[in-house]
C-alpha cells in the first residue's frame, strides 16, 4: 500500500468547516482513499472513500484531486464531538486488512 | 445492530503470563483482523482471518496468534507477555467488499 502524508496537528474554530490534508504521491491507479479518525479511547471510526471523484455523506466530503496525488476531507460544520486524530490511507478497495496507518492528524476543534 | 465487541475492556498481567483477548464480529461479517496500537508505533496490522482461516499476517513474532471460530467470533493469544507488549489491541470486521468496522479494543497492560 501506497504511504500517505498528513500534517501532525490542525485547529478549527466550532461552525467552521474544517478541511484536513492528505497527500499521497505514489497512489497506484487501482488504490482508494479511505479516511479514518479516532475518538479518545474508541477504536478508529470509518468516513468516507473514494477512488477519483469527489464523494459526499452524511458525515463528510471528500475532494480528490484530478492527478488523484492529494485529497482534502472536509467535515463542513465542525463540532467539539470532531475532535479526533484523522487517518489517511490508501489501499486496493477492500483486498486485505493489511492496512498501514501513519500518524494521522491530531485535529483541536476550538470553542 | 450491535457493533464489533471486544472482551476484556481492560486487562493487567505480568511479564511472562499470556493473555487471550476476545472479538465478536458484527453479525454477517466473515472477515476479523486485528491490530496493535501504541504510542510509539501507532496502529499496526497483527492478522486477519477469513472463513476461520488465517488470510493475512503481519510483522508480529509467534508469541501473537489467533483463531476464528464458526461463528466469526475470534481470539488473539499472546504468550509469553513482555513489557512492550502494553498496547491497545483492536479488532475489526467487515463484509466482503466494504470498509472496516473497528471495536473500542482491550487495553492490556503488562507489568
Amino acid at each position: 500500500d501506497a504511504k500517505t502524508t498528513q500534517p501532525p496537528s490542525m485547529d478549527c474554530a466550532e461552525g467552521r468547516a474544517a478541511n484536513l490534508p492528505c497527500n499521497h504521491s505514489t497512489i497506484s491507479g487501482n488504490e482508494y482513499v479511505y479516511w479514518y479518525r479516532q475518538i479518545h479511547s474508541q477504536g478508529p471510526q470509518y468516513i468516507i472513500h473514494g477512488l477519483k471523484n469527489n464523494e459526499t455523506n452524511e458525515m463528510a466530503s471528500l475532494i480528490i484531486t484530478e492527478d488523484r496525488k492529494s485529497s482534502t476531507l472536509i467535515l463542513p460544520h465542525a463540532t467539539l464531538r470532531d475532535t479526533a486524530v484523522y487517518y489517511c490511507i490508501v489501499r486496493v478497495a477492500n483486498r486485505d486488512d493489511k492496512i498501514i496507518f501513519g500518524k494521522g492528524t491530531r485535529l483541536h476543534i476550538l470553542p | 445492530k450491535a457493533g464489533v465487541t471486544q472482551t476484556p475492556r481492560y486487562l493487567i498481567k505480568t511479564r511472562g503470563q499470556q493473555v487471550t483477548l476476545s472479538c465478536s464480529p458484527i453479525s454477517g461479517h466473515r472477515s476479523v483482523s486485528w491490530y496493535q496500537q501504541t504510542p510509539g508505533q501507532g496502529l499496526q496490522f497483527l492478522f486477519e482471518y477469513f472463513s476461520e482461516t488465517q488470510r493475512n499476517k503481519g510483522n508480529f513474532p509467534g508469541r501473537f496468534s489467533g483463531r476464528q471460530f464458526s461463528n466469526s467470533r475470534s481470539e488473539m493469544n499472546v504468550s509469553t507477555l513482555e513489557l512492550g507488549d502494553s498496547a491497545l489491541y483492536l479488532c475489526a470486521s467487515r463484509p466482503e467488499g466494504a470498509p472496516l468496522h473497528f471495536g473500542n479494543g482491550t487495553r492490556l497492560t503488562v507489568t
